[in-house]
């Protein structure tokens, strides 16, 4: 069962933009990854936020964790066609190990 | 450094033939995991390992088996194949459960006649 959900579903800019990606969960996280995946290839980690962050920061990347809400946000800062992918969350529940993965966002940044 | 090693990277099967997928890692990782991904749903858990000797029960693990003999390999077992087992298979390991990244091989592209 998926715990994360991605929104929007996929979305498409221009270069030099800033990209934006949401993430909304159900139940209590000890933390909440995100990872790319380009396609034909497998998935590779970016960020991991443990629960009693708010933000966290890696170079262009930018990832807010909202417990409150049971949301958490990825920015992606001036864009580049290199960053065209899909984007996975995922959380990892209090109390557990298992990662549970979301649909994706696909992101696509016209050159 | 080769990270996760899946093969083989492409498969076509007729329904009711047996298969394995060997995953290989370089990482020393005590955790090891099989994914399948489908178009809209994101991956989906089959079985996993939390080291060497163990096996366990994922998400979807019908008509799939395990096994980890050595530590560095997880193999992944479809005893016979049917058209719903179509899917890219992922695997991926830790060092340990929850609060480390895991990482991921390239996948197996597994179609099913």
């Amino acid at each position: 069962s998926q715990q994360g959900e991605e929104d929007p579903q996929a979305l498409s800019i221009q270069e030099g933009e800033n990209a934006t990606m949401n993430c909304s969960y159900k139940t209590s996280i000890n933390n909440l990854q995100w990872y790319r995946q380009n396609s034909g290839r497998g998935l590779v980690h970016l960020i991991l936020i443990r629960s009693n962050e708010r933000e966290k920061h890696s170079g262009r990347l930018r990832v807010t964790l909202d417990t409150s809400k049971k949301s958490s946000s990825l920015l992606i800062t001036a864009s580049r066609a290199a960053d065209t992918a899909s984007y996975f969350c995922a959380t990892v529940n209090t109390g557990g190990f298992k990662t549970i993965f979301g649909a994706g966002t696909r992101l696509f940044v016209k050159a | 450094n080769a990270g996760v090693t899946q093969t083989p990277k492409f498969r076509v099967l007729k329904t009711g033939q047996s298969m394995t997928l060997l995953c290989a890692q370089d990482m020393n990782h005590e955790y090891m995991y099989w994914y399948r991904q489908d178009p809209g749903m994101g991956l989906r858990l089959i079985h996993y390992s939390v080291g060497e000797g163990t096996t366990a029960k994922g998400e979807v693990p019908d008509g799939y088996n395990v096994s980890r003999l050595k530590k560095q390999n997880f193999l992944l077992g479809l005893e016979s194949a049917a058209p719903s087992q179509t899917s890219v298979y992922f695997c991926a390991s830790s060092s340990i459960g929850g609060n480390q990244p895991q990482h991921f091989g390239d996948g197996t592209r597994l179609s099913i006649l």
